[in-house]
């Protein structure tokens, strides 16, 4: 059974850069038939998509984020990772992994989600 | 971008009865890839519909998804107990990918 857990910092400061991590189990994350990504929801709001990653390396960001966004992703670990730099208060939120079937996330919608890990921004 | 407009905000229902969500879109959604999630407090977004009416491995049969173009809906049969949640519908066609902002249903 595939599984994705996040791992970073729980409270980050104002200005600072998140490095959050995610790890995928039970499948690996070398597969050219799959897509991986980062979303968030800020408490009690809606979800938003921060950016995807192919196994090939290429990456999607959203544009809303892309000044300050990094999406990479390390097979020898399978592992990928997420970096978002200069942030503020407007970035707390529950920050999520998932997995996508295809070569491109216009394929399917992502059907394997982490838990999910909650970042505050404090200032 | 595409916006996703869902509705109502909140349904409010009982046990067994029928529940229908909408998703309205501002621009044609690509080759129907429009998504409908399921979320319980605490949960990650659970898979139920993509390609608008294709439901997810292992969702029950009284989850349907309809529509094409710019208008979708999801219904739900009859409300099992564990169905009051909250309901996203995502595109999935075009970057950035969008969700709408949720239709809540809880139990009447």
């Amino acid at each position: 059974q595939l599984q994705l857990q996040e791992s970073g910092p729980g409270l980050v400061k104002s200005s600072e850069t998140l490095s959050l991590t995610c790890t995928v189990s039970g499948g690996s994350i070398s597969s050219s038939s799959y897509y991986w990504g980062w979303f968030r929801q800020p408490p009690g709001k809606g979800l938003e998509w921060i950016g995807s990653i192919y196994q090939s390396g290429s990456t999607y960001y959203n544009p809303s984020l892309k000044s300050r966004v990094t999406i990479s992703v390390d097979t020898s670990k399978d592992q990928f990772s997420l970096n978002l730099t200069s942030l503020t208060a407007a970035d707390t939120a529950v920050y999520y992994c998932a997995r996508g079937a295809g070569s491109t996330i216009f394929y399917n919608p992502p059907d394997y989600w982490g838990q999910g890990t909650l970042v505050t921004v404090s200032s | 971008e595409i916006v996703l407009t869902q509705s109502p905000g909140t349904l409010s229902l009982s046990p067994g009865e029928r529940a229908t969500l909408s998703c309205r879109a501002s621009q044609s959604v690509s080759s129907s890839h429009l998504a409908w999630y399921q979320q319980k407090p605490g949960q990650a977004p659970r898979l139920l519909i993509s390609g608008a009416s294709s439901r997810a491995f292992g969702i029950p049969d009284r989850f349907s998804g309809s529509g094409s173009g710019t208008d979708f809906t999801l219904t739900i049969s009859r409300l099992e107990p564990e169905d009051f949640a909250v309901y996203y519908c995502q595109q999935y066609g075009s970057s950035p990918l969008t969700f709408g902002g949720g239709t809540k249903v809880e139990i009447k």
